[in-house]
């Protein structure tokens, strides 16, 4: 499993809280990756890093933030959760063959 | 930027039977092509992936074909089995350090026995 946790893996919250989510990393991986998984869209990337406090937007981008302070740890935060958001959010890490790996992923339900 | 269009969305076969699914990309500069099996509540998981220099590449009951000219990648899956049951994946992306795969909608492949 590339050594990649996911926290949490469930969570529900009500709109316009602030939320979290932690990716942590155990194998020194210099890119991750965040993407969300919806029905009949598959999976679309968020935002990526390609190391310590350097991040990139990606395709659905709008409404989160990211910050990768250290190699193993990078957050997801939606700053006003809204509906639109629940979703399935997946953390990934570049492998040495430049093959993505995932994490276990978390299910996030805004009320 | 890259395009990834996969199909069906849905296939139903009988035990035994053969499975295919097929994704074309937009990118001609893409040049590694994964493909990734999700069962329910699951991860993804990488299963097989192609490279541009290589039209064809197998792992037992799953090959993946690659015709660069026409810009399109196929799964092929042989003798499926009710563990074959689960969402399947393409990727495509022009393999450079870092860039995000960019992903086919999916297709819900049911086994039945």
């Amino acid at each position: 499993d590339a050594g990649i946790t996911q926290s949490p893996r469930h969570k529900v919250t009500e709109t316009g809280t602030p939320v979290t989510l932690r990716c942590h990393q155990t194998e020194n991986h210099r890119y991750m990756y965040w993407y969300r998984q919806d029905p009949g869209h598959g999976l679309r990337l968020i935002h990526y890093s390609y190391g310590v406090k350097d991040t990139d937007k990606g395709e659905v981008s709008d409404g989160y933030s990211v910050s990768r302070s250290k190699t193993e740890d990078f957050l997801l935060t939606l700053e006003s959760a809204t509906s639109s958001q629940t979703s399935v959010y997946f953390c990934a890490i570049l492998g040495v063959g430049n093959e993505q790996f995932f994490g276990p992923g978390t299910r996030l339900t805004v009320l | 930027g890259e395009n990834v269009e996969q199909h069906p969305s849905t296939l139903s076969v009988q035990e035994g039977d053969s499975a295919v699914i097929k994704c074309t990309y937009s990118d001609s500069a893409s040049n590694y092509f994964p493909w990734y099996k999700q069962e329910l509540g699951k991860r993804p998981q990488l299963i097989i992936d192609i490279r541009s220099n290589v039209g064809e590449k197998k792992d037992q009951r799953i090959a993946v074909t690659l015709n660069k000219t026409a810009k399109h990648f196929s799964l092929h899956i042989t003798e499926t089995q009710p563990e074959d049951s689960a969402v399947y994946f393409c990727a495509a992306i022009e393999d450079q350090a870092g860039t995000a795969l960019i992903f086919g909608k999916g297709t819900t492949l049911s086994v039945s026995s």
